[in-house]
């Protein structure tokens, strides 16, 4: 089973659209928690962190289920521009740990 | 302006050949990591150091070396290139030497290994 987990995609959708995206992670032990999104043949880029409360920024929401080892992110009312791949980031379990990245879900936004 | 920087960007080498690339960034960050990315694979990180003269390794650190020397400065050494390693590379550095922080990715070195 891979460290981190997250359907590929495409999802397809249309403008203005609401879509959410899970990513599974398979260490209890883990600290922290992002979502980063990367554009076609650019770097990668901090989208947001994903705190235990939960946390919003804009039409973005993210959440954290440590009981079921998931992390989720919500758009609502997608745009073209947020057409991209977004990457679910995991560490291991200390400050001094390694850094799993998920392959990514790829976006698709249609007018 | 806040960056950090990676070169080349592009490189097309041959089998054997060894290559260095550089990785910078003026940001006084401790934490610098190497990654490479493929197609179905994701990032996946090579050798991360916590501080100057700290490295440790990532998933797939096989077929590379690290050195941290300068706080600034963490180059990617491949002695001896092998088709399989033709990838696109990624260095970050992230503040403070840990891996809880946000990081900041370089543009990203295509390397064609024939």
């Amino acid at each position: 089973r891979k460290e981190v987990e997250q359907d590929p995609g495409p999802f397809n959708v249309p403008e203005g659209a609401t879509v959410a995206f899970n990513c599974t992670y398979s260490n209890s032990a883990s600290q922290s928690f992002f979502w980063y999104r990367q554009d076609c043949r650019k770097e990668p880029k901090l989208l947001m962190s994903v705190y235990s409360s939960g946390n919003e920024d804009g039409r973005f929401t993210a959440q954290l289920n440590r009981a079921s080892q998931y992390i989720s992110l919500l758009i609502r009312d997608s745009k073209l521009s947020d057409s991209a791949t977004y990457l679910c980031v995991v560490n291991g379990a200390s400050s001094a740990s390694k850094i799993i990245f998920g392959s990514g879900t790829r976006l698709s936004i249609r007018p | 302006e806040a960056q950090v920087t990676q070169n080349p960007r592009y490189l097309i080498t041959v089998t054997g050949k060894k290559l260095t690339v550089t990785c910078s960034q003026n940001m006084n960050h401790e934490y610098m990591s190497w990654y490479r990315q493929d197609p179905g694979l994701g990032l996946r990180q090579i050798y991360y150091s916590m501080n100057v003269e700290v490295t440790d390794k990532g998933d797939v650190p096989e077929g590379y070396k690290v050195s941290r020397k300068e706080k600034r400065n963490f180059p990617l050494i491949l002695e001896s290139p092998s088709p399989n390693q033709t990838s696109l590379y990624f260095c970050a550095s992230s503040l403070g030497g840990s891996s809880y922080n946000e990081q900041f990715f370089g543009p990203g070195t295509r390397l064609t290994v024939l």
